[in-house]
């Protein structure tokens, strides 16, 4: 099955500053790529996601670039403010017919200081 | 709001008791999942529901028992828990189609089996 790794496992930034967090994969027919962030409390939502036809997207302070050759995309935050102080999850699928299992990465706990 | 609503938020229970999760959402959506969160490790998909029918279970235990009556309601019924299944359980949906779709969950059920 899909293996995902992602880091780190934490991250502390000073505020302003860029955060980057890296996940590689397993199955190289997998090809939708989501990004979570989980707050405290509540469920994980999504943030951004990226399909393998395409290799970055950007959305405001946020972005993800995918190298499908090597297996790994990366998510990009810019900017830091303490609202991004969350913990953040990768996640791959395979869209293969009846596939619907999203594979998690372990989650990195992205720490914001004022 | 994400449009999943997970009921309780908080359960405590002995080993011996038997309770249930229960997941509604208002999104339209034909597929809805149940996930586990435990502490340092990934989230871990559980069971799968596409229109209304079972089409994965993820090798998870007989003393969790999942029930999808009807397109928006997803329940999980436990009997016999053991301390380890203690954890954040998570419901999400989405809508199945030829193209990844995202998958919106709801705040999750802190679970403390004693």
């Amino acid at each position: 099955g899909e293996n995902v790794e992602q880091h780190p496992s934490t991250l502390s930034v000073q505020e302003g500053d860029s955060a980057v967090i890296k996940c590689t994969y397993s199955d190289s027919a997998s090809n939708y790529f989501p990004w979570y962030k989980q707050e405290l409390g509540k469920g994980p939502q999504l943030i951004i996601d990226i399909r393998s036809n395409v290799g970055e997207k950007k959305d405001q302070r946020i972005a993800v670039t995918l190298n499908k050759t090597a297996k790994h995309f990366s998510l990009h935050i810019t900017e830091t403010q303490p609202e991004d102080s969350a913990v953040y999850f990768c996640a791959v699928q395979y869209s293969g017919a009846g596939s619907y299992q999203l594979t998690f990465g372990k989650g990195t706990k992205l720490s914001v200081i004022p | 709001e994400t449009g999943v609503t997970q009921t309780p938020r908080h359960l405590v229970m002995g080993m011996t008791n038997k309770k249930s999760l229960k997941c509604e959402q208002h999104l339209g959506h034909n597929a809805m999942y149940w996930y586990k969160q435990s502490a340092k490790k990934p989230l871990e998909l559980m069971f799968v529901y596409s229109l209304e029918e079972r089409v994965e279970n993820n090798s998870v235990p007989s003393r969790f028992s999942p029930e999808c009556p009807n397109s928006s309601h997803l329940f999980l019924h436990l009997h016999t828990l053991q301390p380890e299944d203690s954890a954040l359980y998570l419901c999400a949906s989405s809508q199945e189609e030829a193209v990844n779709t995202e998958a919106f969950f709801g705040q999750g059920t802190r679970l403390t089996v004693v």
